[in-house]
């Protein structure tokens, strides 16, 4: 069983939309949780982290459970600008620079006119 | 936020030949550099944890003799790849921390596409 699991996508959707990802994890010691977006053939770059009690950036909203082992991303009134592949990401400490990321495979998005 | 360069963007080797890939941080001094690699359609998958003033620690299954990792100052780790093959090419990404601030941010280089002839 992968870590990190995401559904690859693509979701394609038409501006506007809201379109919701899911991730889960297998290692119950995670403690950190992040969402990357990469676009292609580009380095990921952090979109948000995830908190228990969840959060929110404007059209981004991250949640997560930690009792299912669970994270979300939702992402509201969606644009073209935000094509591009979704990385869920788990650490397994909640501090220090030597624990490592665990990165998903990533969830490709397709926002169509 | 924090900027980390890479370079070369690109590069195109012969198979046998060796490639050293550069990882700076530009605004921040790193004590703790990471360097992944992606094949395409995959995740990116760590290879080493790259320690200034010490030696890397790689993850099972890379190669610490063919993946070279020296992370000789503050701002610079530096990642060979010995004795390239085909099988050796992939996107390198390299990641740092920025250690003055208090969240666990890692910051990417724009990575590094090498294409083993």
């Amino acid at each position: 069983r992968k870590e990190v699991e995401q559904d690859p996508g693509p979701f394609n959707v038409p501006e506007g939309a809201t379109v919701a990802f899911n991730c889960t994890y297998s290692n119950s010691a995670s403690q950190s949780f992040f969402w990357y977006r990469q676009d292609c053939r580009k380095e990921p770059k952090l979109l948000m982290s995830v908190y228990s009690s969840g959060n929110e950036d404007g059209r981004f909203t991250a949640q997560l459970n930690r009792a299912s082992q669970y994270i979300s991303l939702l992402i509201r009134d969606s644009k073209l600008s935000d094509s591009a592949t979704y990385l869920c990401v788990v650490k397994e400490g909640l501090t220090g620079g030597g624990n490592k990321l665990t990165f998903g495979t990533g969830t490709q998005l397709k926002v169509e006119l | 936020g924090a900027v980390v360069s890479q370079h070369p963007s690109r590069v195109i080797c012969k198979s046998g030949t060796s490639v050293k890939i550069e990882c700076r941080s530009l605004d921040f001094q790193a004590t703790t550099m990471f360097w992944y690699r992606q094949f395409p359609k995959k995740s990116l998958m760590l290879m080493a944890t790259s320690n200034e003033g010490s030696k890397a620690t790689y993850e099972q299954g890379v190669e610490k003799d063919k993946f070279l990792i020296n992370h000789a100052s503050l701002t610079l780790s530096t990642l060979t790849v010995t004795s390239a093959h085909p099988e050796d090419s992939s996107f390198y990404i390299c990641s740092a921390r920025d250690p003055s601030l208090s969240t666990d941010t890692q910051y990417f280089g724009p990575g590094t596409r090498l294409t083993v002839l």
